[in-house]
């Protein structure tokens, strides 16, 4: 992986389910990953910085996981609800300045 | 409250035409950036500034320039050299420059070259 990529792009999902998806990125030179929510018409908001391989961070029914050696994270949402419709992106460090970012999943939850 | 206020939220131009997007924080904040976002793409960096008259270029930077004359401030202006300026821009900042840093943004602004 030499960029960060995330999928899928977009997932709708019933009020009450629970999802997942992925963000890929290059394990090589790992610092930190950041996970954010972008609701329409709003700031991006910082919602986990995660660093260590194996973490597991959570906030209210949204948790992420981290594998650093193979590049990978999970963002869960648990019993969806229409408030966690937004655009969630990732974001790994590349060298000491640059944040680079996935495309986003944008996630759409129907009532 | 603490934040990153973007302005306009829209904004049309002509072909030919340069124009100025403000970003303003007053989160004391020493690092600010510029993000591009087009369709089906992440964020790229156009520029970034990590203390007052110093900036950077980013991945992107032709056909865009700006200025950090203040602290709060780092406005971006799209020149008529940047051959496809429609899209939306976001301005962020961080306490310091460097990773690990988490950056605050602010709510864009949509560029449409008419």
């Amino acid at each position: 992986i030499l960029n960060v990529e995330q999928s899928p792009q977009s997932l709708h999902v019933q009020e009450g389910d629970s999802t997942n998806f992925t963000c890929s990125f290059p394990s090589s030179n790992f610092y930190a990953l950041h996970w954010y929510r972008w609701e329409t018409a709003k700031s991006p908001e910082a919602l986990f910085v995660m660093t260590l391989n194996g973490d597991e961070k959570k906030k209210g029914r949204i948790s992420a996981t981290l594998n650093t050696k193979e590049g990978y994270s999970y963002l869960y949402i648990k019993g969806s609800q229409p408030e966690d419709s937004a655009t969630y992106l990732c974001a790994s460090w590349i060298g000491d300045y640059k944040l680079s970012f996935g495309a986003g999943t944008t996630v759409t939850v129907r009532a | 409250d603490g934040g990153i206020t973007q302005s306009p939220k829209y904004l049309f131009r002509k072909e030919g035409q340069n124009v100025t997007l403000s970003c303003e924080q007053n989160l004391n904040h020493d690092a600010m950036y510029w993000y591009r976002q087009d369709p089906g793409q992440g964020l790229r960096l156009i520029y970034y500034s990590q203390i007052v008259n110093d900036f950077q270029k980013g991945d992107i930077a032709e056909g865009y320039s700006v200025s950090r004359e203040k602290k709060e401030s780092f406005p971006l202006t799209v020149t008529s050299a940047q051959k496809n300026p429609t899209a939306f821009y976001l301005c962020a900042s961080s306490i310091v420059l460097g990773r690990g840093n988490e950056q605050f943004f602010g709510p864009g602004t949509r560029l449409t070259v008419l």
